[in-house]
This record gives C-alpha cells, sequence and structure tokens, in this order.
C-alpha cells in the first residue's frame, strides 16, 4: 500500500499570494492532520480532519484554512502569505481507532 | 514553557555506540508517547510507539516512559551510520488527535 503522498514537493511563491497543498492519506484511514515546521524546530499542529469535519485547530491565523473530501484527502489553503510561512508542511493520517500516526515526504513552501 | 522539551544536539557518537535520546514534557495528561525519526527534507518516521508508563523493545530501539518524571527517552543499540538522522519526540493526550513535539535532536554516527 501507498504511504501518505502529497503534491508538490516543492513550492515557491512571493508575499501576498496564495497557496494549495494536497495531501492523501495511507488508504483506509480517514483522519488526516496538518503540520507546519520552521527549519530546525518540530512539527506544529495546524488543523485535523476527520470524516470530513474540523476536529481539531492549532493555534494560526485565519489565513490557514483547510477542508476535507469524501475521498478523505485533504487540502491545505494559505491566503496573503508572509515571509515567516516558509517551511515544510506536513500531513499525517491515521486509521479510526489507531492511536498514532503516519506522515507524508512534506511540501516545501519558499515565500519570496 | 514549551509543552515538550528536547535537547537539539548536535549529538554525535562513533559507529557501534549506545545512543541516549530524551525529552522532558509539563502536561502530566499525555497518555502515547512516539519517536520519530526524520531524514534531511523528509517527513518523519514512525520508529516506536508507547502508551502511559513502561519500555518498549524493537530490534535495536528502546523507549522508556517515566510518566511519574514526565521524561521519555529512547535508547538506539549498536549505532549504525544510517541512524544518522534527527530524531523527534511526540506525545498527545487521552483525546483528540494534536500531536505535541519536541524540536528534534539531531544524530550524526561516526563510521
Amino acid at each position: 500500500d501507498a504511504g501518505v503522498t502529497q503534491s508538490p514537493t516543492h513550492l515557491i511563491k512571493t508575499r501576498g499570494q496564495h497557496v494549495t497543498l494536497r495531501c492523501s492519506p495511507i488508504s483506509g484511514h480517514k483522519s488526516v492532520s496538518w503540520y507546519q515546521q520552521v527549519l530546525g524546530q518540530g512539527p506544529q499542529f495546524i488543523f485535523q480532519y476527520y470524516e470530513k469535519e474540523e476536529r481539531g485547530r492549532g493555534n494560526f491565523p485565519d489565513r490557514f484554512s483547510a477542508r476535507q473530501f469524501p475521498n478523505y484527502s485533504s487540502e491545505l489553503n494559505v491566503n496573503a502569505l508572509l515571509l515567516g510561512d516558509s517551511a515544510l508542511y506536513l500531513c499525517a493520517s491515521a486509521g479510526e481507532g489507531k492511536d498514532t500516526q503516519y506522515f507524508g515526504p512534506g511540501t516545501r513552501l519558499t515565500v519570496l | 514553557q514549551k509543552e515538550v522539551e528536547q535537547d537539539p544536539g548536535p549529538l554525535s557518537v562513533p559507529e557501534g555506540a549506545i545512543v541516549s535520546l530524551n525529552c522532558t514534557y509539563s502536561n502530566s495528561a499525555f497518555q502515547y508517547f512516539m519517536w520519530y525519526r526524520q531524514y534531511s527534507r523528509k517527513g518523519p518516521e514512525l520508529l516506536m510507539y508507547t502508551y502511559s508508563s513502561g519500555n518498549k523493545e524493537d530490534g535495536r530501539f528502546t523507549a522508556q516512559v517515566d510518566k511519574s518524571s514526565k521524561y521519555i527517552s529512547l535508547f538506539i543499540r549498536d549505532s549504525q551510520p544510517s541512524d544518522s538522522a534527527t530524531y523527534l519526540c511526540a506525545m498527545r493526550l487521552n483525546t483528540g488527535n494534536q500531536f505535541y513535539f519536541g524540536t528534534g535532536t539531531s544524530l550524526t554516527v561516526i563510521p
């Protein structure tokens, strides 16, 4: 089975632009979470979705939004990009009743 | 105070050494404890998962949780150059799915 997949791998944007990142969870997993990892830091929780509903939100501004589709894939949207949004964005999926998460390879976003 | 504290290192050891990696935490309600390995510019890979206190062993890796001291450890025996990576501890509460990560410890195993 394929693991968690994310696209694109890399992305370069300029300040003020908008970006959409995509994630496909492991087959059968219904929970998707998004994390931001700034260089030299651990991942910071942004959102968790389960069965297309938001189940958790971290301490991020409203410029960050996400959604989950009927096939359990997910999108993370970031508006009005700032230089500080440059980071590795990680998606993680979890199976029902499972207690841990499996991460994708991430999307590296650079904001110039 | 951060919820999870982890010494960022870097840590450099010779091949074959025993490596000890540690995290401390402040929230006594954490119940699930994980260790992830992350190679440069890649996503974290789950290494070990422990519920509540105790030890868990998997090959060369041993995870320990001491909830009374709010302290978790990962031991790597017979370390190999391929173990060179950043090791992240993570934990979560009994409810919800938010994971709280340490900053990661950078490990280099020298051949």
